[in-house]
């Protein structure tokens, strides 16, 4: 099956810069690939994703981007705002079956 | 709309006490599915219904039933409760391949 691996584990930022999460996957079939953020307490909840036909997807100031060759994606998140802090989860898979990564936790310092 | 309705919240049982989860969304989606989280371990897919009438196991099935009882709900039944089940759950929906809206999630402790 397959497995994604995500790095780093924790993450703090100061606000206003930049936040970087990336994701590697095994199986070459995965063709989805959605970022779940997860506030303290909360469900997750769909923040943005691509398709493995389209290399790089952009909302506001969060762009996901995807290297099917490598087998790696990313998260990107600028100028962070202290309501970017939570958890963060990549995912891929083909069909019915996501894997998870094991989570981001973002901290933004004020 | 309530989008993913599950109870119980919290839930704490002992070592082989038995206990349904229930979800029912109210989207019209055609997929659902069980998820647990764990620290450092992600989510983790327990069992998934791609359409009414069937399920499918998903990553860590063992020790876990499902019932897709109609296009609205699916429960989780824990036969056999042991401590390695202690989790958080989070059943959710798709109506497009994948794209998840999840519950609020269930605590469950085993003791």
């Amino acid at each position: 099956g397959e497995n994604v691996e995500q790095h780093p584990s924790t993450l703090s930022v100061q606000e206003g810069d930049s936040a970087v999460i990336k994701c590697t996957y095994s199986d070459s079939a995965s063709n989805y690939f959605p970022w779940y953020k997860q506030e303290l307490g909360k469900r997750p909840q769909l923040i943005i994703d691509i398709r493995s036909n389209v290399g790089e997807k952009k909302d506001q100031r969060i762009a996901v981007t995807l290297n099917k060759t490598a087998k790696h994606f990313s998260l990107h998140i600028t100028e962070t705002q202290p309501e970017d802090s939570a958890v963060y989860f990549c995912a891929a898979g083909p069909d019915y079956k996501l894997s998870f990564g094991a989570g981001t936790t973002v901290t933004v310092r004020a | 709309n309530a989008g993913v309705t599950q109870t119980p919240k919290f839930q704490v049982l002992k070592t082989g006490q038995s206990m349904t989860l229930q979800c029912a969304q109210d989207m019209n989606h055609n997929s659902m599915y069980w998820y647990r989280q764990d620290p450092g371990m992600g989510l983790r897919l327990i069992y998934y219904s791609a359409s009414e009438g069937t399920t499918d196991k998903g990553e860590v099935p063992n020790g876990y039933n499902v019932s897709r009882l109609n296009k609205r709900e699916f429960s989780l039944r824990l036969e056999s409760a042991a401590p390695s089940q202690t989790s958080v759950y989070f059943c959710a929906s798709s109506l497009s391949i994948l794209v998840l809206t999840f519950g609020a999630g269930s605590r469950l402790t085993v003791l």
